[in-house]
């Protein structure tokens, strides 16, 4: 199992709609939590971490945490064309101390 | 939000020749740094993480001979590619910790080895 799972998608929302992107983890012990957005060609840009169980919300952004099942989700509403990325999922990991692992990343296409 | 910087942000070098990538934090201290390489199409990998004032640690795979990393301050590390090859060529990304975890990248830089 890999550490740090997502699908790859492509996920295809249309404009306006929600877009759902999931992540699934192997360390129970595991703290803190992280989604980076990722335009083609460029590097990595953090838009939420989330420490605790619940629901955390920044504008359009919403991270949900839940440990006992070991995932992390991200909910973009109203999704627009500009959100069109690949959607990192962070985690850290007991690793000798730990480490944050990327997961492989979310595709997500916005159709206008 | 943190800001971490990188230069160049593109070099082309011919093979056998040393490229040095700079990468500073620069609104505030990072102990620790990391460095990532993505080739197109693929996810990030973890080079190795670099501790201010110690040596770095090295991923499994990457030669540290090859990639020299040098922390020497709070906000400065930088990465070395020594006798560049062009299987070299990549997107070479850092990163720095502005809270333990919380990694804030900077905008990489592309290196073509011809």
């Amino acid at each position: 199992q890999k550490e740090v799972e997502q699908n790859s998608g492509p996920l295809s929302v249309p404009e306006g709609a929600i877009a759902s992107l999931n992540c699934t983890y192997s360390d129970r012990g595991s703290q803190s939590f992280f989604w980076y957005r990722q335009y083609s060609g460029k590097s990595p840009e953090l838009i939420m971490s989330i420490y605790s169980n619940g629901d955390k919300e920044d504008g359009r952004f919403t991270a949900q945490l839940n440990k006992a099942s070991q995932y992390v989700s991200l909910l973009i509403r109203d999704s627009q064309p500009s959100d069109s990325a690949t959607y990192l999922c962070a985690v850290n990991i007991r690793a000798g101390g730990f480490k944050t692992i990327f997961g492989a990343g979310t595709r997500l296409f916005v159709k206008a | 939000g943190a800001v971490v910087s990188q230069h160049p942000s593109w070099v082309i070098c011919k093979s056998g020749t040393s490229v040095k990538i700079e990468c500073r934090s620069l609104d505030f201290q990072a102990t620790t740094m990391f460095w990532y390489r993505q080739f197109p199409k693929q996810s990030l990998m973890l080079m190795a993480t670099s501790n201010e004032g110690s040596k770095a640690t090295y991923e499994q795979g990457v030669e540290k001979d090859k990639f020299l990393i040098n922390h020497a301050s709070l906000t400065l590390s930088t990465l070395t590619v020594t006798s560049a090859h062009p299987e070299d060529s990549s997107f070479y990304i850092c990163s720095a910790d502005r809270v333990p975890y919380e990694q804030y990248f900077g905008p990489g830089t592309r290196l073509t080895v011809t």
